[in-house]
């Protein structure tokens, strides 16, 4: 149980174009969601939290205009990388969770390249 | 500050020696939860291990082994007999119950077994 699905696992994108990642929960319905950039031989830094049904909550440093965060279902949300630049070429992973479940599931990321 | 630490970036072990990964935290909860997650190249997470902070009893699963101390603030983890296949990076992550299940995630250990 508690299978995290993320897609694309590989996205290469023209630079000004945008890019939705999709991050779903399979067998189990996630109240929370977050959403993670990895920069190669780094840690994976919080991007943003959504709870299902509400706006997203953004970290310090992250543009919400840019990485737009959907959460509809609770089986669903997206992270859309809007006029995406080279700068923005990361790993992508998402974690979905249950309202009191600790130990998250994540998803098996998205390597995201910009040219 | 950095709520998770470990201290080595990169780690070297020739094939069949022993190896312990170091992870220190620092928390004000006394509710929180301790995890090990291993990087391969491909990028997905594995989860290994959680440890919530009442519980400190060591564990150990086949070649894997946790040592806890909240004396010490430590969550070391110890790979016996090493393969490989354990080359990864590997992540600890600490878990506060009052901050909604937010992960904080160590820089992370490079660990590279030489055949």
């Amino acid at each position: 149980g508690a299978v995290v699905s993320q897609h694309p696992s590989r996205v290469i994108c023209k630079s000004g174009t945008s890019v939705k990642i999709e991050c779903r929960s399979l067998d189990f319905q996630a109240t929370t969601m977050f959403w993670y950039r990895q920069f190669p031989k780094q840690s994976l830094m919080l991007m943003a939290t959504s709870n299902e049904g509400s706006k997203a909550t953004y970290e310090q440093g992250v543009e919400k205009d840019k990485f737009l965060i959907n959460h509809a279902s609770l089986t669903l949300s997206t992270l859309t990388v809007t006029s995406a630049h080279p700068e923005d070429s990361s790993f992508y992973i998402c974690s979905a969770g249950r309202e009191g479940q600790y130990g998250y599931t994540f998803g098996s990321g998205t390597r995201l390249t910009v040219v | 500050a950095q709520k998770v630490t470990q201290a080595q970036t990169e780690i070297s072990v020739v094939e069949k020696e022993d190896v312990t990964l170091d992870c220190v935290y620092e928390t004000r909860d006394t509710t929180y939860y301790l995890f090990w997650y291993k990087q391969p190249p491909s990028g997905e997470l594995v989860f290994l291990i959680r440890r919530n902070s009442f519980d400190e009893q060591n564990e150990i699963s086949g070649r894997y082994s946790w040592n806890f101390q909240k004396s010490t603030s430590s969550f070391n983890f110890t790979i016996t007999a090493s393969q490989v296949v354990d080359s990864a990076v590997y992540f600890c992550a600490l878990s506060e119950e009052a901050v909604g299940n937010q992960f904080y995630f160590g820089t992370g250990t490079s660990l590279t077994v030489i055949p």
